[in-house]
C-alpha cells in the first residue's frame, strides 16, 4: 500500500535542543497530520494542515504543509522530557477517508 | 483522553481462535475507523464505517470483519487467528465521512492482541 517516508527513524537529543523531522511521499495529499504516540496509548493529534504552504503552530510545535503537497515537516523547539515518544506523520488523499501513516520518528531526550 | 474508548485493553488468545474488539466513538462522531499497528507494517488502515454502513476498505484480511451498530459503537471480529495477527488494534472516530480532508480522526487507546 501507499506509504509515507518519514525521517529520521530515531533521534537522541539533549533537553533544550530543537528537533526537526519530515515526511515525503510520491503522492499528493490534501491533508497532512502529525500525531504523537506514547507507550501503551493511541496516537494523539498534534497539528492538522489542510492547505499547501500552510504553517501552523501548537505551542512549541510548528508544522508546515509543503508547497508541492508531497511533503510536510514538524519542528519542536526547546525540547523537554515530556516530548519523548514516537511522532507519526499521516496524509489523507483527496476524496479518501483513510489515513496513510509514516513509519514514525522515535524521540529520546537526555536530561 | 480522546473520548474514544476501546475494550479490552489486552487480549491473549491461541491460534485458530476468534476474538471481538469493541470501540465506542466520541460523542457525536458518526465515523469509525479501524487500524492495525504492527512492528513490521506500522499503522495500517483496515476499514471505515459511517453511520452503520461500510464506507471504505483498506488492507483488511478476509478473516477479519467489522460492523457498526445503531448506537454507533463498532466491533472488529478477527477469526482463525494466526501468530502474525498479534498487533495493536486502534479505533478512531470522526464527525463525518466526507473525504474532504477536514475530518480529524481521534484515536482510542487501542487493544493489544497477542496470539500464542
Amino acid at each position: 500500500g501507499q506509504q509515507l517516508n518519514q525521517s529520521p527513524q530515531s533521534m537522541f537529543i539533549q533537553e533544550g535542543e530543537d528537533v526537526s523531522m519530515n515526511c515525503t511521499s510520491s503522492s499528493i495529499f490534501n491533508t497532512w497530520l502529525w500525531y504523537k504516540q506514547e507507550p501503551g496509548e493511541g496516537p494523539v493529534l498534534l497539528i492538522a494542515l489542510y492547505k499547501a504552504g500552510e504553517l501552523t503552530s501548537n505551542g512549541r510545535l510548528t508544522a508546515q504543509f509543503g508547497i508541492t503537497r508531497k511533503d510536510s515537516f514538524l519542528n519542536i523547539s526547546a525540547s523537554i522530557p515530556s516530548d519523548v515518544g514516537i511522532y507519526f506523520c499521516a496524509g489523507q488523499l483527496e476524496g479518501a477517508q483513510k489515513l496513510v501513516f509514516g513509519q514514525g520518528t522515535r524521540l529520546t531526550i537526555n536530561p | 483522553d480522546s473520548g474514544v474508548t476501546q475494550t479490552p485493553k489486552h487480549l491473549i488468545t491461541a491460534t485458530g481462535q476468534r476474538v471481538t474488539l469493541r470501540c465506542s466513538p466520541r460523542s457525536g462522531d458518526l465515523s469509525v475507523y479501524w487500524y492495525q499497528q504492527s512492528l513490521d507494517q506500522g499503522l495500517q488502515f483496515l476499514i471505515q464505517y459511517y453511520n452503520g454502513e461500510e464506507r471504505a476498505k483498506g488492507n483488511i484480511l478476509e478473516r477479519f470483519s467489522a460492523q457498526q451498530f445503531p448506537d454507533l459503537h463498532s466491533e472488529l471480529n478477527l477469526s482463525s487467528l494466526e501468530l502474525g495477527d498479534s498487533a495493536l488494534y486502534f479505533c478512531a472516530s470522526s464527525v463525518g465521512a466526507s473525504g474532504s480532508g477536514r475530518e480529524t480522526q481521534y484515536f482510542g487507546p487501542g487493544t493489544r492482541l497477542l496470539v500464542l
